[in-house]
């Protein structure tokens, strides 16, 4: 069973609007999270990485949270761009280890 | 900036044939990883290296096999490949071994298809 859930499968948004995607992780101990974008036939690309002391960090218009104690964090993109299109994943770290999510596929349509 | 290639970008092979993935990176990092990426699942990690002739283990390393004599190439070859086998497979690469400190900077990754 994968330590690294990712909700929803994916997801379709107008541009402009705002969407949240959930993680949820039993990896334990865990040191550090990362999420990633990738966009249709590249490789993944880091966004965020937080800390377990850390509750939020933002780059640009993506802002990811992170609850330790009940093992969940989100992605939450604001005002969505047609470049926001592609795979988010969720990537817990323990140690040297990663443990990868499925993945979450959002489509930002005009 | 070239960074991270990988080649070829599409591979298609038939079972029981020996395919070699290439991977190339100019960064002059120590760790490369190689990966493979199915529908529904996580990416998962199949063999690493920290330098040149140092590899190990990953996640799922069987018919796999993996050799390092120069810090920038890290092929990965399936030396009878198998249905099984087929896959999206990424390279990555980093400066540190502790991935919270650096990410891994990843290729654009080679479609393998085994008919």
């Amino acid at each position: 069973k994968n330590q690294v859930e990712q909700s929803p499968q994916s997801l379709i948004i107008l541009e402009g609007k705002n969407c949240t995607l959930q993680c949820n992780y039993t990896v334990s101990p865990f040191s550090n999270l990362r999420w990633y974008k990738q966009d249709t036939g590249r490789g993944p690309v880091s966004l965020t990485i937080m800390t377990f002391s850390e509750n939020t960090k933002s780059n640009g218009r993506y802002t990811a949270t992170l609850d330790a104690d009940t093992k969940q964090s989100s992605l939450h993109i604001t005002a969505s761009q047609l470049s926001d299109s592609a795979s988010y994943i969720c990537v817990v770290i323990n140690d040297y280890k990663l443990s990868f999510g499925a993945g979450t596929t959002v489509t930002v349509r005009a | 900036d070239a960074g991270i290639t990988q080649s070829p970008r599409y591979k298609i092979t038939e079972t029981g044939r020996q395919v070699t993935l290439m991977c190339h990176q100019t960064w002059s990092h120590s760790y490369m990883f190689w990966y493979r990426q199915d529908l529904g699942h996580g990416l998962r990690l199949i063999y690493y290296s920290a330098a040149a002739d140092i590899t190990d283990k990953g996640e799922v390393p069987d018919g796999y096999v993996v050799s390092r004599s120069k810090t920038e190439n890290f092929p990965l070859t399936l030396e009878s490949a198998t249905r099984s086998q087929t896959s999206v497979y990424f390279c990555a690469s980093s400066k540190y071994r502790d991935p919270g400190n650096q990410p891994q900077h990843f290729g654009d990754g080679t479609r393998l298809s085994i008919l």
